[in-house]
């Protein structure tokens, strides 16, 4: 079993819809937990980063965490054509090097 | 802008060609890493420095040469590459304390590879 199992994709979905992408993890000693937002052809963005469970809002994004579920998921309220791009899951756990999700390859079509 | 700047932005090379790829990070942070990005698949880390020494590198193959010469920087020496190694290479930084990241890892813009 894979550290971060997230899917692929692609999602489809039309401009205003709430989209919802999630990562499942099997270690529980991850401690933080981001989100990143890769356009074709550029670096990763960081979009979020949290540390315990719960919610946590910036805009039309929300990042929640569930530690006993071992479940983390990023919310996109509101979806505009420009969110298009691969969001990508990471968790990391003490000085170690950040485990990433494949990344879920989202469009949102106008 | 993160805070990590690559340079060059776009690189073509023949396979005998030596080049370097240039990495710099202004956030004061104290680990850098190279990834390889290759089309359609998921990041690769390759090379890791903590404090300039070099803690991890996975089985990549010896025509990567990386180079720290302080935490700022960091740099990676191709020589000898074969069109499989045509791919977006990514540098990151992070800061880490005593129990984990007292700040998360940013990446610079990469840099695309395209070996012929």
């Amino acid at each position: 079993q894979k550290e971060v199992e997230q899917d692929p994709g692609p999602l489809s979905v039309p401009e205003g819809a709430i989209v919802s992408l999630n990562c499942t993890y099997s270690n529980s000693a991850f401690q933080y937990f981001m989100w990143y937002r890769q356009y074709s052809r550029k670096g990763p963005e960081l979009l979020m980063y949290t540390y315990s469970s719960g919610n946590k809002e910036d805009g039309r994004f929300t990042a929640q965490v569930d530690k006993s579920s071992k479940y983390i998921s990023l919310f996109i309220r509101d979806s505009q054509p420009s969110d298009s791009a691969t969001y990508l899951c990471a968790m990391i756990k003490g000085n170690t090097p950040l485990v990433f999700g494949k990344g879920t390859r989202l469009s949102v079509i106008a | 802008e993160t805070g990590v700047t690559q340079t060059p932005r776009h690189l073509v090379m023949g396979m005998t060609n030596k080049k370097s790829l240039k990495c710099e990070q202004h956030l004061g942070h104290n680990a850098m890493y190279w990834y390889k990005q290759s089309a359609k698949k998921p990041l690769e880390l390759m090379f890791v420095y903590n404090f300039k020494e070099q803690t991890e590198n996975n089985s990549v193959p010896s025509r990567f040469s990386p180079e720290c010469p302080n935490s700022s920087h960091l740099f990676l020496h191709l020589h000898t590459l074969q069109p499989e190694d045509s791919a977006l290479y990514l540098c990151a930084s992070i800061q880490y304390s005593g129990g984990g990241p007292r700040e998360t890892q940013y990446f610079g813009p990469g840099t695309r590879l395209l070996v012929l």
